[in-house]
């Protein structure tokens, strides 16, 4: 298996300017999780899916952050308008939800973003 | 709401030499532990895992670690480290039930002294 496989790794782009993320989990996983690194505020969950369906968007900074999941090999992240303190690693994360527990995630290498 | 707090920020140590990276963790019942490592540029490796039974977990590339409900700790050992295992190690607690709710700690950055 290829793995969790995120894109773009590296984007650049204007203040104002709509930005996708995407993201293909591991096939066969049925949670798939978005966060957010950043040197100040560490590791944060953006939101989480379940069998395509979000479970928990607490941790979504505000409506300008919207994520879908439309069905179990694809999801996306996007951030309309951008802003500069929005700047970050994204990364997409995804796990084998079994008996309500998730065992091990397995993340993506990461999208770079870069909000000028 | 669950937490995880890592005092230390970084920590150098000489290769060969024992390491223990600090976690502890904000639960109200019995938590899932986890260990994850990342590599520069990467994403996060899962090293090992605690959910229930024997409080002294192994891990991957020669980890453990020991949850201590007392202390709530679950801290992070090796015995000889190598320089190859310079990175950032990141302690993460999740939730019982409701998908598994993982958060993370904000880190401890090794560096290995040759």
């Amino acid at each position: 298996d290829a793995g969790v496989i995120q894109s773009p790794r590296h984007e650049v782009t204007e203040m104002g300017q709509e930005v996708t993320l995407r993201c293909k989990p591991i096939s066969g996983h049925n949670s798939l999780f978005w966060y957010r690194q950043t040197m100040m505020r560490g590791l944060e969950l953006l939101i989480y899916f379940n069998n395509n369906v979000p479970i928990d968007d607490s941790g979504m900074p505000e409506d300008r952050f919207s994520a879908k999941m439309p069905n179990a090999s694809f999801s996306t992240l996007k951030i309309q308008p951008s802003e500069p303190r929005d700047s970050a690693v994204y990364f997409c994360a995804s796990s084998l939800n079994s008996q309500g527990r998730n065992e091990k995630l397995f993340f993506g290498s990461g999208t770079q973003l870069s909000v000028l | 709401a669950q937490s995880v707090t890592q005092p230390d920020i970084h920590i150098t140590v000489s290769e060969g030499a024992s390491l223990e990276l600090r976690c502890n963790y904000s639960y109200g019942a019995t938590p899932y532990l986890f260990w994850y490592v990342q590599s520069p540029g990467q994403g996060l490796q899962l090293l090992l895992k605690y959910f229930s039974g024997d409080t002294l977990v192994q891990g991957i590339k020669g980890f453990e670690a020991e949850f201590k409900r007392s202390q709530s700790s679950f801290n992070l050992r090796k015995p000889s480290v190598h320089w190859s295992d310079a990175a950032e190690y990141f302690c993460a607690v999740g939730s019982t039930g409701g998908g598994n709710k993982l958060t993370f700690g904000t880190g401890t950055q090794l560096k290995v002294e040759l």
